[in-house]
């Protein structure tokens, strides 16, 4: 049971460059969330999937997109990235019966 | 809009003694959750308060929920080492069970 897995675990990009990060889990959870941590500013939600086939804005979309493409995968786009975006994406998913998200390890991205 | 504040965002204390954390939200909300993050880690469940009075501890850390002052605590009891990590509250928010409103988290050191 690997859980929550993110690729890559590290990337570096240049500004307008694009590019995809990855998500899988295989506790056969409907519900899976992206967020950004920053220094300072705790995590924000970005997007998040309460099941599969349906996607929802969070707090800080602007600038991204997200495909959740079964019920195990839930993908986060940067179609033109801007040094804004510099930070540390996490993945979480939760099941229906259960109250915790549950985290990925975590994908640090660098926009220069 | 719901709004979670944790307090002290820094905290630097001496193996031993024992200490508190506070998190404060501001709207009704009906479950409040501990993380625990390690330095360049992922975020790790560490409790989920569901009702008034709720209490939970596991080792040197115990959770409290007053619903009624929409306040939660987390206490350190003689305080070890391997305690040191930054730790989130994060808020349910009521009616959108998935989402979770996070906190800024505490940066905790304890020191020898």
């Amino acid at each position: 049971n690997a859980g929550v897995t993110q690729t890559p675990k590290f990337q570096v990009l240049k500004t307008g460059q694009s590019m995809t990060l990855q998500c899988a889990q295989d506790m056969n959870h409907n519900s899976m969330y992206w967020y950004r941590q920053d220094p300072g500013m705790g995590l924000r939600l970005i997007y998040y999937s309460a099941s599969e086939g349906t996607t929802d804005k969070g707090e800080v979309p602007n600038g991204y997109n997200v495909s959740r493409l079964n019920k195990r995968e839930f993908s986060l786009r940067l179609e033109s990235a801007a040094p804004s975006q510099t930070s540390v994406y996490f993945c979480a998913s939760k099941g229906d019966s259960s109250y915790e998200q549950y985290f990925g390890p975590g994908t640090r991205l660098t926009v220069t | 809009e719901l709004k979670v504040e944790q307090n002290p965002l820094f905290l630097s204390m001496q193996e031993g003694k024992n200490y508190t954390i506070y998190c404060n939200y501001s709207t009704t909300s009906d479950r409040l959750y501990w993380y625990r993050q390690d330095p360049g880690k992922s975020l790790e469940s560490l409790f989920v308060l569901l009702s008034n009075g709720a209490v939970k501890q596991e080792g040197r850390l115990m959770a409290s929920l007053d619903t009624k002052a929409r306040l939660s605590t987390l206490h350190i009891t003689a305080a070890v080492h391997d305690l040191s990590a930054t730790y989130f509250c994060a808020v349910g928010n009521a009616g959108n069970n998935r989402k979770l409103i996070w906190g800024l988290g505490t940066s905790l050191a304890v020191n020898p």
